[in-house]
This record gives structure tokens, C-alpha cells and sequence, in this order.
């Protein structure tokens, strides 16, 4: 049973609209990290926490915002969706830094 | 800079056909190197963590090896439902881990 959720699965929508991914841990990690992968490619590190109010921008360059108000709670928005930011989107989460994460099932967004 | 890099990009396999993957890392102190396995459209599932040189850790029909300069996961007896991407990771200097971009696995029947 997934101890990391992700919602929605799966999101459409159209260009302009203001949409926010939700990532949510029931394990207590500090450590939170979103990662943006393209079918067959690379997972890239866009936005990580390592703690309440405390969040960076990862490797990769994103037009994404992160909060982290609760420990339990990462969520990802983009203010302005583009056809650039279809991708899929997975959180994870680690008890410690340099630790092994637990992914979510990850967020399919199209953008049209 | 640390780099992980892995080998071949894709395999495909007869059913009962092994075969090794490999894993090759530059890190400054090795903290410890992780293998995932990732099926189409869904998040990596966590397999082994290893730590130091000469351990061995073993999973069904896949078993992970590490040395100072790589690793490798072997698939032995491979079966259809083994096929899937393998990812391996090393942190970095400050703890978040490096993936390498992964060996995309096939077993035909």
C-alpha cells in the first residue's frame, strides 16, 4: 500500500489555466522531492524540501512553485499551463538525506 | 561531478535468458547506491541498497553487486513480467540522489 499519494492521476487541460499537483506522505520524511520525467527519458530533479518553509529549485529549470506548510504536504503549481509542461510528475520522499525514496504513482499532465 | 551512468540503454531477453545490467558512478564517497525498477507510466519502486564494496543483495531472480567503480544487477532466468526500465541512483554531496537514465528490459515469452 502506496505510503506517498498523488493526485490527480491523470489531468488535461488547456493552456493558461492555473493547476496544482497535490503530493501528500503518511511516513513523516523531512525530505521531499518533485521529479519531472518524459516517456523513455530521464527523471529530472525540478523542486526539492527538506523541511517545513524550506524548499529549492532542483537541476532542472521549472516554470513550477512548490510550498511546504506541513511535513506532509508538497505540492507543485504552475500558474500558467503550456504545452511545454505536458510530462509526467512524481514526488518522493526520504526519512533522511542520502537515504532511498519512496515514490508516489506520479501525475500525467497534457496540456493542450 | 558526480555522474551515474548505465548500460545498455535498452535489453531485450528471451524468456530464461540472463543477462547483467550495469551501473557505473563517479561520486566523492560513495554513500550508498540504490536500484529501482520503474514500469511504464508509474513511479520507481525501491529494490536494493547497497553500501559498500564486495555486498550483495538478491531479490527473487535479480541479485545487485557492488564494486568501487560500479555495480551491476543481474537477471537470472529472466521471466515476461520482469521486463521494465532499472534505474540506479548515488547521492550527491548534499544527499539528494543522482539517477542514472536506466536499462529499459524486454523478456519475450
Amino acid at each position: 500500500e502506496a505510503d506517498i499519494y498523488q493526485t490527480p492521476r491523470y489531468l488535461v487541460i488547456g493552456t493558461g489555466k492555473k493547476i496544482t499537483l497535490e503530493c501528500s506522505q503518511t511516513m513523516g520524511h523531512d525530505k521531499m522531492y518533485w521529479y519531472q520525467q518524459d516517456p523513455g527519458m530521464e527523471l529530472h530533479l525540478i523542486h526539492y524540501s527538506y523541511g517545513v518553509n524550506s524548499t529549492e529549485k532542483g537541476d532542472l529549470s521549472s516554470e513550477s512553485t512548490v510550498s511546504r506548510i506541513r511535513t506532509e504536504h508538497f505540492p507543485l503549481t504552475l500558474e500558467s499551463a503550456r504545452p511545454s509542461h505536458t510530462s509526467q510528475y512524481l514526488c518522493a520522499s526520504s526519512e533522511y538525506t542520502g537515504y532511498g525514496y519512496t515514490f508516489g504513482s506520479g501525475t500525467r499532465l497534457t496540456v493542450v | 561531478e558526480d555522474q551515474v551512468t548505465q548500460s545498455p540503454e535498452a535489453l531485450r531477453l528471451q524468456e530464461g535468458e540472463s543477462s547483467s545490467l550495469n551501473c557505473s558512478y563517479t561520486v566523492s564517497g560513495l554513500r550508498g547506491l540504490f536500484w529501482y525498477r520503474q514500469d511504464p507510466g508509474k513511479g520507481p519502486e525501491f529494490l536494493f541498497t547497497l553500501y559498500s564494496a564486495g555486498e550483495e543483495k538478491e531479490k527473487e531472480r535479480l541479485k545487485a553487486t557492488l564494486t568501487k567503480k560500479e555495480s551491476f544487477l543481474h537477471i537470472t532466468a529472466p521471466k515476461p513480467e520482469d521486463s521494465a526500465t532499472y534505474l540506479c541512483a548515488v547521492p550527491d554531496s548534499w544527499g539528494k540522489l543522482q539517477f542514472g537514465a536506466g536499462t529499459q528490459v524486454v523478456v519475450t515469452p
